[in-house]
């Protein structure tokens, strides 16, 4: 059982380059959330989604797009990255709302814009 | 702004000793309040959790305490063992489905 898979786990950009992170879940989870998390700061809410088809904004949305096409997939793009994208992305899944079940985590991608 | 904010970065304890991480928080609307460990190159994993209708909540060697007058949580790990040794983040929400997390404060557990 995979859980929560990101994909890539490490990958550098230069400044204006465009991508899209990948998370990917198997455990039939509803809802599926994006953080970032930066030294000092803890991890901070960027998007997240309520079930397929839905996406709606968190703590931290600016220059940042998503979707949900699939239930199992919930994509981070990245239009024109900027330096200050520079952080861990963690991506995680629910099958209830976190107050009723916990959420589960991926392990991360570490992205740096130069 | 902060809303939950852990001013320990760090904490050392000798292993068999009691661990005390503790949080606070600065929005009355929250509600729910969770434990996260995370070890380094993974992502986080869920502890413990605590409702606001309780002021207390235990699970094996962890117990999570919730002062809501004082905007305070604290986990307790009894004993503290070394692979206890991690990162740990608070976080918490108010009705909805947004969390705010801590920044995190580091556990290294001596043997």
């Amino acid at each position: 059982n995979a859980g929560v898979t990101q994909t890539p786990k490490f990958r550098v950009l230069k400044t204006g380059q465009s991508m899209t992170l990948l998370c990917a879940q198997d455990m039939n989870h509803e809802y599926m959330y994006w953080y970032r998390q930066d030294p000092g700061m803890g991890l901070r809410l960027i998007h997240y989604s309520v079930g397929e088809g839905t996406t709606a904004k968190g703590e931290v949305p600016d220059g940042y797009n998503v979707s949900r096409l699939k239930k199992q997939n919930f994509l981070l793009g990245l239009e024109s990255a900027a330096p200050s994208q520079t952080s861990v992305y963690f991506c995680a899944s629910s099958f209830d709302r976190p107050t009723i079940l916990p959420q589960h985590f991926g392990d991360g991608t570490r992205l740096s814009i130069l | 702004d902060q809303q939950v904010k852990q001013n320990s970065p760090s904490l050392s304890v000798q292993e068999g000793r009691i661990s005390i991480l503790n949080c606070d928080y600065t929005n009355s609307m929250f509600d729910y309040f969770l434990w996260y460990k995370k070890y380094p190159a993974e992502g986080p994993t869920f502890l413990i959790s605590i409702s606001s209708i309780k002021d207390k909540n235990e699970d094996g060697r962890f117990t999570v305490f919730l002062n809501k007058s004082a905007k305070h949580l604290s986990l307790h790990i009894v004993p503290s063992q070394p692979g206890d040794s991690a990162v740990y983040f608070c976080a918490a929400s108010a009705p909805g489905n947004q969390f705010y997390f801590g920044t995190g404060t580091s556990l290294t557990v001596i043997p």
